[in-house]
């Protein structure tokens, strides 16, 4: 069965900066797209970014273009979204997704999430 | 858009059959495929449907999609108890990102 765990998150400052970590087993990591999506307390769930299968190919969404940054290393089996300029509003938890194929951006499976929390 | 649209809540009794609705644009679900996503609070939602009406392995069959012009549907056919859940439709956008659906809280009375 799938694995995906994630880590990193905690409680950040506003303003500040933090890197997630979705770590994958049990699939041919580099033959699939992964995804972020998150969930505010109250709230329903947000796609936040997608990234193909190597690498080349990433989408976000426009509440985080410019401040998040996703990547993923092929060699770890790692995916990682890197989360800067954070704001109250970024306090959620973090789910980090694999697709159904190299390049799709939608959610197949998920991981059991991180929770993030922006606060001074 | 920026987001597709559901129904905040529905409800249903064990022998009903209950229908869920998303609708989008032509952009999105006029063009793509909907999946559909079962969460309860506090665990890692599960793909129920994906390609408008597909199942995944381990999925009941009490569960059914489909899609006509820019709207979709989920049907539970004779919802259990354990069906209690948010339930959310999503789908590719033209604008090259991902729309879910605000949710539907799903009450098994």
């Amino acid at each position: 069965e799938v694995q995906l765990l994630e880590s990193g998150g905690g409680l950040v400052q506003p303003g500040g900066s933090l890197r997630l970590s979705c770590a994958a087993s049990r699939f041919t990591f580099s033959s699939y797209a992964m995804i972020w999506v998150r969930q505010a307390p109250g709230k329903g769930l947000e796609w936040l970014s997608s990234i193909n299968g190597d690498g080349g190919v990433t989408y976000y969404a426009d509440s985080v273009k410019g401040r998040f940054t996703v990547s993923r290393d092929n060699s770890r089996n790692t995916l990682y979204l890197q989360m800067n300029s954070l704001r109250a509003e970024d306090t959620a938890i973090y789910f980090c997704c694999k697709s159904k194929d190299f390049g799709d951006s939608l959610p197949q499976w998920w991981g059991q999430g991180t929770l993030v929390t922006v606060s001074s | 858009q920026s987001m597709l649209t559901q129904p905040p809540s529905a409800s249903a009794t064990p022998g009903q059959r209950v229908t869920i609705s998303c609708s989008g644009s032509s952009s999105n679900i006029g063009t793509y495929t909907v999946y559909w996503y079962q969460h309860l609070p506090g665990t890692a939602p599960k793909l129920l449907i994906y390609s408008n009406n597909q199942r995944p392995s381990g999925v009941p069959d009490r569960f059914s999609g489909s899609k006509s012009g820019t709207s979709a549907s989920l049907a539970i056919s004779g919802p259990q108890s354990e069906d209690e859940a948010d339930y959310y439709c999503a789908a590719w956008d033209g604008s090259q990102k991902v729309l879910f659906g605000g949710g539907t809280k799903l009450t098994v009375l």
